[in-house]
């Protein structure tokens, strides 16, 4: 079973086209993030989730919405995509981090490409 | 603010030779420290962590990282490498307590040639 999953795998679209990315996990884990990895594979977090809620939100346009309909999933909603969102994102989940240094579960990633 | 720094963005190394991989870090109080994997077109697997204690921690894959408070270091060890050690090598650091989120280094890029 895998643990940590996201849809699609990749997803090529067109300039100011809305799409979404989805991630499951069941690991049972209280927390969820959404990281993007650019060309050059720096990984920068967007966004962190603990029970449904937001906790974390990086300096992210607007255009990026998150949604944690439960504790298990956590999708992303994109508008109007640029060029410049073409990237790998990436799901990941941990137990609480404020009970230690929890450890992060990736998802296997969703290459955008933005034409 | 927490930084990592990975100063080299390619190691090369022969196929039995211990490989090195360096990791420096910045944080307010005591750090937590990681170190994650990503093989190709693949997700970052978890290798190995520091929270306290022993200041050398053994991980996955026999890795092994030692944690140097003074040189603020966290560097990645295998006596011996294998050609499938070949991958991007990610450090990470969050400061310890409450909800802190985890910043990563650049990656190193880890090449083992036969």
């Amino acid at each position: 079973d895998t643990a940590v999953s996201q849809t699609p795998k990749y997803l090529v679209t067109q300039m100011g086209n809305d799409k979404s990315i989805k991630c499951e996990q069941n690991l049972g884990h209280d927390t969820m993030y959404w990281y993007k990895q650019d060309s050059k594979k720096f990984l920068k977090i967007m966004f962190s989730y603990n029970n449904k809620e937001l906790i974390i939100n990086e300096t992210v346009p607007n255009r990026f919405s998150p949604k944690s309909p439960d504790k298990a999933h956590l999708n992303l909603h994109i508008n109007s995509l640029e060029l410049g969102d073409s990237a790998v994102y990436f799901c990941a989940s941990s137990q609480n981090p404020t009970g230690g240094a929890q450890t992060q579960y990736f998802g296997p990633g969703t290459r955008l490409l933005v034409l | 603010a927490q930084s990592v720094a990975q100063p080299e963005d390619q190691v090369n190394v022969a196929e039995g030779n211990p490989l090195t991989v360096k990791c420096t870090y910045s944080v307010s109080g005591n750090p937590y420290l990681f170190w994650y994997v990503q093989y190709p077109n693949r997700g970052l697997q978890f290798l190995l962590k520091y929270i306290t204690g022993d200041n050398l921690v053994k991980g996955s894959y026999g890795f092994e990282a030692e944690f140097n408070k003074s040189q603020t270091s966290f560097h990645l060890k295998k006596p011996s490498a294998l050609v499938s050690d070949s991958a991007l090598y990610f450090c990470a650091v969050r400061p310890s307590g409450g909800y802190q989120k985890v910043t990563f280094g650049t990656g190193t890029k880890l090449q083992v040639i036969p």
